[in-house]
């Protein structure tokens, strides 16, 4: 059972305009959010996150909003640039316990000229 | 630099041969963790260690074996009981209990099995 989901395989943005990244989770007792960023051949790198006592989460370009009731949380980019093209994945943990955490499939992010 | 180094970066295998893969780190972690990732899939947890001596399992823990005999090291091992070993592997670690949740990753050791 998936309990953090990305339902969008992949999106395709022109640069300049808002990125918008959708995730959803089943676990109630998540407690804290993160998006990583990951390029081809790499590892992710850490990039925003969000703790539940908050509904938003804002880091230059990149803002993270959290909808509780809906557990739901997006990560928007803006303005998009072509640097932005890659897999963005969304986890949840509970309790602080990087052990715990559960990553979404990812979301590949095309951002074109 | 402080980072995570994993090698080899390829690997390639034959069938009933085991794999170590190794990862190194110099943040000063206590706790190191890997992951697998399958195309369309999340990364999963196969291992993670929380201090030198002791490590548990994740959730796919079947088929791999790992040892962490020093804070900066936490190899992996890939059995021939692993049934699809062809993924990408991840390392990673993180700062001391409190942290919540950032992990540091490696680039990752790419293994195909022929």
């Amino acid at each position: 059972d998936q309990q953090v989901k990305q339902n969008s395989p992949s999106l395709s943005v022109q640069e300049g305009r808002i990125s918008i990244l959708n995730c959803d989770y089943t676990n109630s007792m998540f407690d804290y959010f993160l998006w990583y960023k990951k390029y081809p051949a790499e590892g992710p790198t850490f990039l925003i996150s969000i703790s539940s006592i908050k509904d938003k989460n804002e880091d230059g370009r990149f803002t993270v909003f959290l909808n509780k009731s809906a557990k739901h949380l997006s990560l928007h980019i803006v303005p998009s640039q072509p640097g932005d093209s890659a897999v963005y994945f969304c986890a949840a943990s509970y309790g602080g316990n990087t052990d715990k955490l559960i990553f979404g499939t990812g979301t590949r992010l095309q951002v074109f000229p | 630099d402080g980072g995570i180094t994993q090698s080899p970066k390829y690997l390639f295998r034959k069938e009933g041969q085991n794999v170590t893969l190794s990862c190194e780190q110099n943040l000063n972690h206590d706790a190191m963790y890997w992951y697998r990732q399958d195309p369309g899939q999340g990364l999963r947890l196969i291992y993670y260690s929380q201090i030198v001596n002791d490590f548990q399992k994740g959730d796919i823990a079947e088929g791999y074996s790992v040892s962490r005999e020093k804070k900066e090291s936490f190899p992996l091992t890939v059995t021939s009981a692993q049934k699809n070993p062809t993924a990408f592997y991840l390392c990673a670690s993180s700062a001391p209990p409190g942290n919540t949740g950032e992990l540091f990753f490696g680039e990752g050791s790419r293994l195909t099995v022929l």
